[in-house]
């Protein structure tokens, strides 16, 4: 089974802190997600990454940057938390190719990220 | 961008009854088209997807339909059980390397009552 952990399940951050948020995957996917759901508004995309060193914007990349030296991890940065920031992130991998599975998006627990 | 609109937002029915969820795109060069459930605190599982070359896929009590003039797809659960309580989220991309750069739909939360 494909594994997707992210390092943190909670955590309760401070208006102005910078928040790391981890995720390492264990089977070799090339490309990997992070996803922010909210009540209501379903999943929505903030950053991805075909390989290592490459990063593209999703939908809601505003107050968010990511960094993949390694292949097997992905970590998103809140520069500067806000408030509006507190929410569910999913982190998410996803293997290339025309094997079956392929193409299926394997997501992490989440991490429940709440600003003060 | 892609816009993907998911209808009903909650959906209550009875253990054995059918229950049905629409969702509708924007981008008509969109060909793929998942589904995911999420159980209660629990991450989302793909349960089922559809190219825009297919117009039905089945899967023993799932099925998915699409209509791609109208821009529309179905999830359609027979003879629901409780354990197919959970939300379901529908989602739309492009193909080739836009596989994964999916566009969720707000996600439908359903109860399934013994």
């Amino acid at each position: 089974d494909v594994k997707v952990t992210q390092s943190s399940r909670y955590l309760v951050k401070r208006t102005g802190e910078k928040v790391f948020l981890e995720c390492v995957q264990d089977m070799d996917h090339e490309n990997m997600f992070w996803y922010r759901q909210d009540p209501g508004l379903g999943l929505r995309l903030i950053y991805f990454s075909y390989d290592v060193k490459m990063k593209e914007k999703g939908d809601i990349p505003e107050g968010y940057s990511v960094s993949r030296e390694k292949k097997e991890r992905f970590s998103l940065i809140l520069e500067s938390a806000s408030t509006n920031q507190t929410s569910m992130y999913l982190c998410a991998s996803r293997n290339t190719g025309y094997l079956a599975g392929a193409n299926v998006l394997t997501f992490g627990a989440g991490s429940r990220l709440t600003v003060l | 961008g892609e816009n993907v609109e998911q209808h009903p937002s909650t959906l209550s029915v009875q253990e054995g009854d059918s229950a049905v969820i629409k969702c509708t795109y924007s981008d008509s060069a969109s060909n793929y088209f998942p589904w995911y459930k999420q159980e209660l605190g629990k991450r989302p599982q793909l349960i089922i997807d559809i190219r825009s070359n297919v117009g039905e896929k089945k899967d023993q009590r799932i099925a998915v339909t699409l209509n791609k003039t109208a821009k529309h797809f179905s999830l359609h659960i027979t003879e629901t059980q409780p354990e197919d309580s959970a939300v379901y989220f529908c989602a739309a991309s492009r193909g080739g390397t836009s596989y994964g750069k999916l566009t969720f739909g707000q996600g439908t939360i359903l109860t399934v009552h013994p």
